[in-house]
């Protein structure tokens, strides 16, 4: 099973901020993983992926990029909707596996 | 739109069954594989199951493999997922979620969710 470790647990950014959140996966994924946004009360939504493909509807400020075993997830301007937790999970191989989780706060 | 309903969550004794059912709308069901991901309370995401739009690939994860069996009826437009065995680890809210390509790759849209308590 692919272990996804995320960093950090806890991020703490005033909004406005950039956030730069890592994924990393304990053998390669090649491009196979996505990121989502879960928001408390609600399901998650998918933000990225291919590593870098924004899903529909997802604003430019959020961005994908690394490949292989490393992986960022950057939010260039956080805004209030953007506190929130983000998984990584990759669907290279099975079973899928998702990260632990970063959950972005207001500092 | 693309919408995703669960239903049939509730509680249940440890040992016990249950059947979940995800209803979807707003596209073609039988094109895409669907797939079950859990949250236990406080926790992460797990992934849990994924089948095929024609039911020819099923996949679980090990932590339910011999208990939970997940099945669709593309003439109904809904997903299933019979729980069996059921043990307080299974406590979780299980969401439905479309494949938009392939099976078991990213999910988008999900439903809301539907609660499973195990409990005595």
């Amino acid at each position: 099973e692919i272990v996804m470790t995320q960093s950090p647990a806890t991020l703490s950014v005033s909004p406005g901020e950039r956030a730069t959140l890592s994924c990393r996966a304990s053998q390669s994924v090649t491009s196979n993983l996505a990121w989502y946004r879960q928001k408390p009360g609600q399901a998650p939504r998918l933000l990225i992926y291919g590593a870098s493909i924004r899903a529909t509807g997802i604003p430019a400020r959020f961005s994908g990029s690394g490949s292989g075993t490393e992986f960022t997830l950057t939010i260039s301007s956080l805004q209030s909707q953007d506190f929130a937790v983000y998984y990584c999970q990759q669907y290279n191989n099975w079973p899928r596996t998702f990260g632990q989780g970063t959950k972005v706060e207001i500092k | 739109e693309a919408q995703l309903a669960e239903s049939g969550g509730g509680l249940v004794k440890p040992g016990g069954s249950l059947r979940l059912s995800c209803a979807a709308s707003g596209f073609t069901f039988r094109g895409y594989s669907m797939n079950w991901v859990r949250q236990a309370p406080g926790k992460g995401l797990e992934w849990v199951s994924s089948i095929s739009g024609s039911s020819s690939y099923i996949y679980y994860a090990d932590s339910v493999k011999g208990r939970f069996t997940i099945s669709r009826d593309n003439a109904k437009n809904s997903l299933y997922l019979q729980m069996n065995s059921l043990r307080a680890e299974d406590t979780a809210v299980y969401y439905c979620a479309r494949d938009e390509v392939g099976v078991g790759n990213w999910f988008d849209p999900w439903g809301q969710g539907t609660l499973v308590t195990v409990s005595s």
